[in-house]
């Protein structure tokens, strides 16, 4: 079956230690976006490539970064991960950056 | 500032009646919506989702239903059942836009009880 996938699930990482998460999809689409989600918060979009295009959203920490190096992987990078940024981390897909996007199962960060 | 809201953060009904998951928007450009259902240690799944040119859009038991004027949206689920328990969460997109960005409510946790 075509699906997004993250790894790992579960993450933990000191407080400044870098930490990299990972996205995978076998739908061939086009468009990836990660996504956090604080406990009871709606999900916040981070940014998203665009084929290979990167698009930062405005008020997006420049803690957070991000690499695609092909259509089918994309990964989240952390340089200094504080306690704030524990939460989960959602990737998505979509084609062509259609209304209907994608999910993975995210990845649940903890920090300590 | 909340483009999208999902005021009740929970609903509990009985098995077999209808479950009513309510949202609002406040931003006006918005023209396409969706529902998106997740249950624990997954990732959210596309449900349902309606354009800003309809009213309601049905597909088996569950149908949005569309208040432009008043900027609402709703979902339907009829009848419900305990394996529709999980949280339910509203999103808006403005298609017209380039960066595809949908904007989520904080979900509205289901709870079906047999």
């Amino acid at each position: 079956d075509a699906m997004v996938i993250q790894n790992p699930r579960y993450q933990v990482t000191q407080f400044g230690k870098p930490v990299t998460l990972s996205c995978s999809q076998t739908l061939n689409h086009n468009v990836m976006y990660w996504y956090q989600q604080k406990s009871s918060q709606a999900p916040k979009l981070l940014f998203h490539y665009y084929d290979k295009d990167f698009n930062n959203e405005a008020d997006t920490p420049d803690n957070f970064q991000s690499r695609r190096p092909n259509t089918s992987f994309c990964f989240l990078d952390i340089r200094s991960p504080g306690l704030g940024d524990a939460a989960m981390y959602l990737c998505a897909t979509s084609r062509d950056g259609g209304e209907t996007q994608y999910f993975g199962p995210g990845t649940r960060l903890l920090v300590l | 500032d909340q483009q999208v809201k999902q005021n009740s953060p929970s609903l509990s009904v009985q098995e077999g009646r209808i479950s009513i998951l309510n949202c609002d928007y406040t931003n006006s450009m918005f023209d396409y919506f969706l529902w998106y259902k997740k249950y624990p240690a997954e990732g959210p799944t596309f449900l349902i989702s309606i354009s800003s040119i309809k009213d309601k859009n049905e597909d088996g038991r569950f149908t949005v239903f569309l208040n432009k004027s008043a900027k609402h949206l709703s979902l339907h689920i009829v009848p419900s059942q305990p394996g529709d328990s999980a949280v339910y969460f509203c999103a808006a997109l403005y298609s017209g836009g380039s960066n595809y960005k949908l904007t989520f409510g904080k979900g509205t946790l289901l709870t079906v009880n047999p």
